[in-house]
């Protein structure tokens, strides 16, 4: 079965900090789909990034870097000099793949505060 | 290019009521996720429509919840003889093909009175 696990509940950092957001997956698959979404205090929540299985390579955008690591089912989200708009909840999602239609399994967020 | 729109927005009732809540997803997107999120939690899957067919529903979804999707456009998911337990956020999710991203609609909170 799948799992996300994202084991800080809460992060509190002051702007210009730079924060990593953690998260660790299981899965049996070996194709499958990694996502950030952003949920600010508004609610919606945002898509951020997403990852196959088969592509390891860090990405950059911005502010924003992810950091896959298959060898430790890792998928980790760092902001570089973060900004008090970048205070929501962040979640990391896995997809298994066609034997799941591709539905996600979210962990239970962590929730970022950006302090001015 | 218009996102995914869900309505309402905020739906408060008394238990034991029946009510049902509205996707329309992005225009073209042939697949349409529902979930639920409770407060301090992620979301969590009940349902996927594949164009009109419903193709998997969670044991979260018990015979109280029914799921359509008519003509493969727009879904309704509707709950009878509400419970306290009802209460949460329910979210519509749309995606274009397999494994591409899901983009989320505001959602419908429901407040079980």
């Amino acid at each position: 079965a799948q799992k996300v696990t994202q084991a800080q509940t809460e992060i509190s950092v002051v702007e210009k900090e730079d924060v990593t957001l953690d998260c660790v997956y299981e899965t049996r698959d070996t194709t499958y789909y990694l996502f950030w979404y952003k949920q600010p205090p508004s609610g919606e929540l945002v898509f951020l990034i997403r990852r196959n299985s088969f592509d390891e390579q860090n990405e950059i955008s911005g502010r924003y870097s992810w950091n896959f690591q298959k060898s430790t089912s890792s998928f980790n989200f760092t902001i570089t000099a973060s900004q008090v708009v970048d205070s929501a909840v962040y979640f990391c999602a896995l997809s298994e793949g066609r034997s799941s239609n591709y539905k996600l399994t979210f962990g239970k967020g962590t929730l970022l505060t950006v302090n001015p | 290019d218009t996102g995914v729109s869900q309505n309402p927005r905020h739906k408060i009732t008394k238990r034991g009521q029946n009510v049902t809540f509205r996707c329309d997803p992005i225009s073209e997107h042939n697949r349409l996720y529902w979930y639920r999120q409770t407060l301090g939690q992620g979301p969590e899957f009940l349902t996927y429509f594949q164009n009109e067919a419903q193709l998997e529903k969670s044991r979260l979804l018990s015979d109280r919840f029914s799921a359509e999707r008519p003509k493969g456009s727009f879904s309704t998911l509707e709950i009878q003889r509400t419970e306290q337990g009802d209460s949460a956020m329910y979210l519509c999710a749309s995606s274009l093909m397999s494994g591409q991203p899901q983009h989320f609609g505001d959602g419908t909170r429901l407040s079980i009175l």
